[in-house]
């Protein structure tokens, strides 16, 4: 079964707004990740948020994770075309050799 | 930069074949996985290796087996491809010396199985 269950699925913006997808999980984890795809392509890793913190930022990125809910939202600024992608949260289990259970991801789509 | 390759990015084959997916890394990352992905599916995890000869199963190793006879190199192998395995194939590497076990994904192989 998936670890991380995102929402919205799909999200169509314009550009200058920003974008907000949220993660949900299951089951205790290490750290949640959130990995970028474009069309065709393999997945780039964005930014990752350890279970013992709260918010990270990385450029127009901003991740929060609530442990007590198991959820983390991950937040794009000023979107520009080129964040249109999918976009996907990851959980590592402790016990897991670095095991990554993906969601099924958001497709966003950015449009000028 | 940490490289991932894979060596075709397309494939089609027929029916019955047997079918061998390379993957390289270049960073001396001790994990390599190997994933398909399906249109609302997500990722599955097919094989993971976290060393060489080691190998374990993921979530859906039926109709695969993988090889990993060097760091750098995992293969995966399809017997005998059926249609229902026509999908993307991503690999990936990951080290335990990278806190987080954040992974490096190849650009995919997006194979047709007639």
């Amino acid at each position: 079964s998936q670890q991380g269950e995102e929402d919205p699925q799909a999200l169509s913006i314009q550009e200058g707004e920003n974008a907000t997808m949220n993660c949900s999980y299951k089951t205790s984890i290490n750290n949640l990740q959130w990995y970028r795809q474009n069309s065709g392509r393999g997945l780039v890793h964005l930014i990752l948020i350890r279970s013992n913190e709260r918010e990270k930022h990385s450029g127009r990125l901003r991740v929060t994770l609530d442990t007590s809910k198991k959820s983390s939202s991950l937040l794009i600024t000023a979107s520009r075309a080129a964040d249109t992608a999918s976009y996907f949260c990851a959980t590592v289990r402790g016990d897991s050799w670095g095991k990554l259970q993906f969601g099924a991801g958001t497709q966003v789509v950015v449009t000028p | 930069d940490v490289k991932v390759t894979q060596s075709s990015r397309y494939l089609v084959k027929r029916t019955g074949e047997k079918v061998f997916l390379e993957c390289v890394q270049d960073m001396d990352h001790e994990n390599m996985f190997w994933y398909r992905q399906d249109p609302g599916l997500g990722l599955r995890l097919i094989y993971f290796s976290y060393d060489v000869k080691m190998k374990e199963k993921g979530d859906i190793p039926e109709g695969y087996s993988v090889s990993r006879e060097k760091k750098e190199r995992f293969s995966l192998i399809l017997e005998s491809a059926s249609t229902n395995q026509t999908s993307m194939y991503l690999c990936a590497s990951s080290s335990y010396r990278l806190a987080g076990y954040e992974q490096y994904f190849g650009p995919g192989t997006r194979l047709t199985v007639t």
